[in-house]
């Protein structure tokens, strides 16, 4: 978890509101992942991106979810008009060259809770 | 689709016993595996991982067995502390997968009794 930030903790939204979540990837990492858990589940999947480029989204909702990583700044994982479905937590995770030998280290997570 | 599914939901076990954790997949592509461990509000924390040219690997107190004939993957936890309970997540990598992108277990609870 060294170094992951995430930012809001917790996150409430009505209906029909945006979220916008953040993730500091470590000092010096240009790879993000974002997964999404659900209560008493595994993490999906959503997208992986690298510095200004998305590199692999198949886990992305087609509607609603979009997700950036500009050169500079936190990499933002946005959901407009939220459902109620929406609710869970959302972690970022991150690597630092995007090689298969590289651990990924998690963040600890938004909790979107949407009335 | 690639799935990785666990056996058991919930494991209690006594303090001081060894603690094992199954976990199958179904991907055979899949050449890299990880064990995580999450505790309530934080995020998944790396524990050990194995790779597929591999069929076992020690770490402190917690040992992997790979087992790629039947696709089955364990983790082993020598004399479980109070500070084991958790939710544990296996997640595998499949060789055609982006960088790391990885595809997880649904959990299973591990409960530490005193």
């Amino acid at each position: 978890n060294a170094g992951v930030m995430q930012n809001p903790r917790h996150l409430v939204r009505r209906r029909g509101q945006e979220a916008r979540l953040r993730c500091s990837p470590v000092k010096g990492h240009s790879h993000v992942y974002w997964y999404r858990q659900l209560p008493e589940e595994g993490l999906k999947f959503m997208v992986y991106l690298q510095k200004e480029n998305i590199i692999d989204e198949s886990g992305m909702p087609k509607e609603r979810f979009s997700a950036e990583f500009p050169k500079e700044g936190p990499s933002i994982l946005r959901i407009q008009q939220v459902v109620r479905g929406d609710s869970a937590a959302y972690f970022c995770a991150s690597s630092q060259q995007g090689t298969r030998d590289e651990k990924l280290f998690f963040g600890s997570g938004t909790q979107l809770s949407v009335l | 689709g690639e799935s990785v599914g666990l056996h058991l939901p919930t494991l209690s076990v006594q303090e001081g016993d060894n603690s094992i954790i199954n976990c199958a997949y179904s991907n055979s592509a899949s050449d890299y595996f990880i064990w995580y461990k999450q505790e309530s509000g934080k995020g998944p924390q790396f524990i050990i991982d194995i790779r597929s040219n591999m069929d076992k690997r020690q770490g402190q107190r917690v040992t992997v067995l790979l087992n790629k004939t039947v696709k089955h993957l364990s983790l082993q936890i020598a004399a479980t502390q109070p500070g084991d309970s958790a939710v544990y997540f296996c997640a595998e990598r499949g060789v055609k997968a982006a960088g790391n992108k990885l595809t997880f277990g649904g959990g299973t609870r591990v409960l530490v009794k005193p």
